[in-house]
């Protein structure tokens, strides 16, 4: 299986500022073929199933605001909130598309300052 | 808009079958999509459990393999889990979802599943 190791468990940042989510897989998730990075980013706020955020490591899902960012390539990857906002406050997880079984990431807890 | 909608006992007792159906609806389940299902243990993270497609075809994640059947009834567009001698480990949220892009980008609002006598 790919083991993805979010970095870090928790992060706390003031409203306006910049939060970094890494993300780091135990192989490449780099498809060859067609140059995609099989990696998504999904947002998960208390008592709701997770939001699609991400997809192919850096593509914004529609109606995503774009604030948020998604890069890297190969095994390490990176979620920008470029402005925290109040409602950003919400787990974050990875997961590699790339080889079943779809592994997740630990979970990255953002809160504000 | 495609929407998922779980259904099932909330309530199972060790050893016995948990079984669970995932309503789609907004769109056919017999799409160039896989459909996945995702449990989430109370207070962690996500485990992707397995994927289905409308022909039949499946997979499993290999920890839960030897447990674990998925099915899909295209005639009444719902897909379906079931998962056998289930422990109190087995209590989580679980989620269906719909893949698209390589990626989960619909979800239902799960239901949880506590195992216990």
């Amino acid at each position: 299986d790919i083991v993805m190791t979010q970095s870090p468990d928790s992060l706390t940042v003031s409203l306006g500022e910049r939060a970094t989510v890494n993300c780091k897989s135990s192989q490449s998730v780099l498809y060859s073929s067609n140059n995609k990075n099989y990696l998504a980013w999904y947002q998960q706020k208390p008592g709701q199933p997770p939001k699609l955020l991400i997809y192919w490591a850096s593509t914004r899902e529609s109606g995503v605001p774009d604030r948020f960012s998604g890069s890297g390539s190969g095994t390490d990857f990176t979620l920008t909130i470029s402005s925290l906002q109040a409602e950003d406050v919400a787990v974050y997880y990875c997961q590699q598309y790339y080889s079943s079984p779809y592994t997740f990431g630990q979970g990255t807890k953002l809160e504000i300052k | 808009q495609v929407q998922l909608q779980e259904s099932g006992p909330g309530l199972v007792k060790p050893s016995e079958t948990l079984s669970l159906t995932c309503a789609v609806s907004g769109g056919s389940i017999s799409t160039t999509n896989w459909w996945s299902w995702v449990r989430q243990p109370p207070g962690r993270g996500l485990e992707w459990i397995g994927e289905i497609y409308h022909s039949g075809n499946t997979n499993y994640n290999p920890s839960l393999k030897s447990r674990l059947i998925m099915s899909v009834d295209t005639s009444k567009n719902q897909f379906s889990l079931k998962l056998s001698s289930v422990t109190a480990a087995d209590t989580a949220l679980y989620y269906c979802a719909r893949e698209a892009n390589s990626s989960l980008a619909y979800w239902g609002q799960g239901i949880l599943v506590t195992v216990s006598s």
